[in-house]
């Protein structure tokens, strides 16, 4: 089975522009869970979604969206973007949810300059 | 104090030793993910496991429910485990993450 996809691997954007990252997760994994990674904060949960609904959401301001298609394939927005938003992005799939096993992409790494 | 703990932060060891990396939580969980980060930001999952024990070649996970502790121990490790190892506990429907036990190991 081929693995949990993200595009593109690398951007750079400007501050107050928006941004859209994807997601494709393995198949038949109906769960799709975006983190950010930064060194200062580590590893934290933005969002699941499950079957075209967002399951959760983790501590970060509504510049920060997402959603999930019919395919299981997801995107993750984030608008008017801030310094503070450059990261690396990762997305994860699994079967069922985030309390079973996680695949994970390879990350977005976004700049903001 | 965060909700997950790992220590130690950085470990350095020789080929064949012995390492142990531990985590603890405060919060309720229903269960419990190590991860491996290599460099340039691949994560792996290694264990997933809400009691007792699970082994997978050199490595070996436990977890003690009543404790809130967990540790993970390489046997025999060698150079290509240098890595960073994240611990993340599965409460209230999200994963909540350590800071990550950044591993080198010397030939």
């Amino acid at each position: 089975k081929a693995g949990v996809t993200q595009t593109p691997r690398y951007l750079i954007k400007t501050r107050g522009q928006q941004v859209t990252l994807s997601c494709s997760p393995i198949s038949g994994h109906r769960s799709v869970s975006w983190y950010q990674q930064t060194p200062g904060q580590g590893l934290q949960f933005l969002f699941e979604y499950f079957s075209e609904t967002q399951r959760n959401k983790g501590n970060f301001p509504g510049r920060f969206s997402g959603r999930q298609f019919s395919n299981s394939r997801s995107e993750m927005n984030v608008s008017t973007l801030e310094l503070g938003d450059s990261a690396l992005y990762l997305c994860a799939s699994s079967l069922q949810g985030t309390s079973f096993e996680q695949y994970f992409g390879p990350g977005t790494r976004l700049t903001v300059t | 104090k965060n909700e997950v703990e790992q220590s130690p932060q950085n470990l350095t060891a020789q080929e064949g030793e012995f390492i142990t990396i531990n985590c603890s939580y405060s919060v309720g969980i229903s269960a419990l993910h190590w991860l491996q980060q290599h460099p340039g930001g691949g994560i792996v999952s290694l264990f997933m496991l809400s009691s007792g024990k699970k082994k997978h070649g050199r490595l070996i996970a436990t977890i003690n429910i009543q404790e809130k502790h967990s540790s993970l121990h390489i046997t025999a490790s060698h150079p290509r485990d240098s890595a960073v190892y994240i611990c993340a506990v599965y409460n209230t429907d999200k994963l909540i993450f350590g800071t990550g036990t950044r591993l080198q190991v010397f030939p």
